[in-house]
């Protein structure tokens, strides 16, 4: 299995709250992903990066941030908690022109 | 945005019966993957298709790449009980551009009765 680790693999937050959840590789891979899983939608892309301090959009951006300091971690950072943004989330790695590998997950409700 | 239709949404079937299930999408891709999701885990790679007209073994899993570039199947032969999970089909525009950005299907949850 690669080396992805999520955490907190649960959170609990209130509406307004913000919150960041961490994505740790290590696989010294170049790209990481932040996915949001939501029942009918499958996985969408939120973020991603494509090397230290370099991000990018998904499909699904909007009310979310990222950074990424360090090769092994890339974090998600919600500013200020919505229902609408409770979800599962998923952290992927992939190293050029190779395919992703996800990691466990972390489960965000957002009251 | 491009969008995949990931068909059946969920299938009932009896351990020992074979299993199909389909992508199809609008746009053409480059790859096609297919990843297992087990509860409550992230998704498992479990085959991928990089040529069009591909047809890709892995133990009981069979995929093939359409011709088009806009489809993929995957089959699973002689079911067992641990094929429960929920199946997702993933498209790549470009394995070799920034980002390699997938799209996934809705997925398909399959329930396997001993």
């Amino acid at each position: 299995d690669a080396g992805i680790t999520q955490s907190p693999r649960h959170k609990v937050t209130e509406t307004g709250t913000p919150v960041t959840l961490r994505c740790h590789q290590t696989e010294n891979h170049r790209y990481m992903y932040w996915y949001r899983q939501d029942p009918g939608h499958g996985l969408r892309l939120i973020h991603y990066s494509y090397g230290v301090k370099d991000t990018d959009k998904g499909e699904v951006s909007d009310g979310y941030s990222v950074s990424r300091s360090k090769t092994e971690d890339f974090l998600l950072t919600l500013e200020s908690a919505t229902s609408s943004q409770t979800s599962v989330y998923f952290c992927a790695i992939s190293e050029w022109g190779e395919t992703q590998y996800f990691g466990p997950g972390t489960r965000l409700l957002v009251l | 945005g491009q969008q995949l239709n990931q068909s059946p949404q969920s299938m009932f079937i009896q351990e020992g019966e074979d299993v199909s299930m389909n992508c199809t999408s609008s746009s053409i891709f480059n790859t096609w993957l297919w990843y297992k999701q087990d509860p409550g885990e992230g998704p498992v790679l479990l085959i991928a298709l990089y040529k069009a007209g591909e047809l890709t073994s892995n133990g009981r899993l069979t995929a093939q790449f359409g011709i088009t570039r806009k489809d993929s199947f995957l089959n699973i032969s002689a079911s067992i009980p641990s094929d429960v999970g929920i199946y997702f089909c993933a498209g790549q525009l470009n394995r070799e551009t920034s980002g390699s950005r997938l799209t996934f299907g809705e997925g398909t949850q399959l329930t396997v009765n001993p």
